[in-house]
């Protein structure tokens, strides 16, 4: 089945504790992204990559870090976590860009205390 | 710079009333256009798109829109309400081909009452 993976799925840590939101597809797409959706301000982009070893600042980058060793993955990570980071994050990807439609994993509900 | 505005947050239609959701959107090229639906605990799934091709854009679950370059719209409606479609529904905006970002607009939250 196609599919975006996304894990974990909920996640409750503490500030400054490094963590990992693993992505993961399995449709040999060239492009995926990261999200974080919150209350009122709708879905803002946090990095994008656009092929292996290519990625690019959204537009609330600050805070995350993201790798694209391999074209499946695209992991987040938050080298120290802050509460203004509690989110829910979703990963997309697409064949490529533009017109292309994008295909969203089930999200990561991400709480900071 | 592209934009994407989203009048109205929340949106209550009666069931079997038209349902009416608007997005304009701001882009220095000609744009390429989404709508999303978002159901509970869900991410987000393709409703329909705007490539340049058809100015009216027939997506799924009988939801349809048109594409307005005078009036930068992209409003999504359809004839009849049905309680499935409570969800919350985003507009996006995309500058061209290649390798660009996607801009989301905040959201609109129907709520279909019985």
């Amino acid at each position: 089945e196609a599919q975006v993976t996304q894990n974990p799925r909920y996640l409750i840590t503490v500030t400054g504790k490094k963590l990992t939101v693993t992505c993961s597809q399995n449709m040999n797409h060239e492009y995926m992204s990261w999200y974080r959706q919150d209350p009122g301000l709708g879905l803002r982009q946090i990095y994008y990559s656009m092929n292996v070893e290519v990625t690019d600042k959204g537009d609330v980058p600050e805070g995350y870090k993201v790798s694209r060793k391999e074209k499946r993955n695209f992991p987040l990570i938050l080298e120290s976590p802050s509460p203004n980071q509690t989110s829910l994050y979703f990963c997309a990807s697409s064949p490529r860009q533009g017109d292309d439609e994008q295909y969203f994993g089930p999200g990561t509900r991400l709480t900071v205390t | 710079a592209q934009s994407v505005t989203q009048l109205g947050s929340h949106v209550s239609v009666s069931e079997g009333a038209l349902v009416l959701l608007r997005c304009n959107y701001s882009s220095s090229v000609p744009p390429y256009l989404f709508w999303y639906v978002q159901y509970p605990n869900q991410g987000l799934q393709l409703l329909l798109k705007y490539t340049s091709a058809a100015t009216l854009v027939k997506g799924i679950n009988g939801f349809e829109a048109e594409f307005k370059k005078s009036e930068t719209s992209f409003h999504l409606t359809k004839p009849s309400a049905h309680m499935s479609d409570a969800a919350e529904y985003f507009c996006a905006v995309s500058d061209g081909g290649g390798y660009q970002k996607v801009t989301f607009g905040i959201g609109t939250k129907l709520q279909v009452i019985p």
